[in-house]
């Protein structure tokens, strides 16, 4: 198993741009969910998924969208950067019983650094 | 809204000492605690989670602590080695939206175990 794959791994931007984080699992989990890290902040929910067709946000949900369409995959779309969203980026799965959610530990795939000029 | 606070954010012991961090939670209804490290340039990985209807955890060197009422949790590492140096966030279940079990950490403690 790959785990949890996230492309790409870096990424500059002007802002205002547009783009689509990249995030696959092959666990067959059902629960997914982005979030980013910044220094001092720790990590932050951005949005989250409890299975194909759901999706709902997090702590700081603003300026991303997400869709869910197969259980396998879980794009982030910044829709017009802003500097403020230079980050690193996490996307993470769990096993999810009955779509209740994350109900264990987390795996993270490798983080993809953005920055926004 | 909720949070989750973590204490010390930086920690320097010497090699064999003992390493605690700290972690306060605000939701009552959290029930799964986990603890991930980060080493530099990596991605988080669980050491050691603890759920509410247990008080405490060890796994070799490491150990976590609950106590519900006062709505703190610990890690603890005995014999601390250079490979220990990492980042540790705690973390804490929230209900959020139509969902229990997201996580909310805390900001993370350094630590550095010096040879």
């Amino acid at each position: 198993n790959a785990g949890v794959t996230q492309t790409p791994k870096f990424q500059v931007l002007k802002t205002g741009q547009s783009m689509t984080l990249q995030c696959a699992q092959d666990m067959n989990h059902e629960y997914m969910s982005w979030y980013r890290q910044d220094p001092g902040m720790g990590l932050r929910l951005i949005h989250y998924s409890v299975g194909a067709g759901i999706t709902d946000q997090g702590e700081v949900p603003n300026g991303y969208n997400v869709s869910r369409s197969t259980t396998e995959d879980f794009p982030l779309r910044l829709l017009s950067a802003a500097p403020s969203q230079t980050s690193v980026y996490f996307c993470a799965s769990s096993y999810s019983a009955s779509g209740r959610g994350n109900t264990g530990e987390l795996f993270f795939g490798e983080g993809s650094r953005l920055t926004v000029l | 809204g909720e949070n989750v606070e973590q204490h010390p954010s930086t920690l320097s012991v010497q090699e064999g000492d003992s390493a605690v961090i700290k972690c306060t939670y605000s939701d009552s209804a959290s029930n799964y605690f986990p603890w991930y490290k980060q080493e530099l340039g990596k991605r988080p990985q669980l050491i050691i989670d603890i759920r509410s209807n247990v008080g405490e955890k060890k796994d070799q060197r490491i150990a976590v602590t609950l106590n519900k009422t006062a709505k703190h949790f610990s890690l603890h590492i005995t014999e601390t080695q250079p490979e220990d140096s990492a980042v540790y966030f705690c973390a804490a279940s929230i209900y959020y939206g139509g969902s229990q079990g997201n996580l909310i950490f805390g900001k993370g403690t350094k630590l550095s175990v010096k040879p």
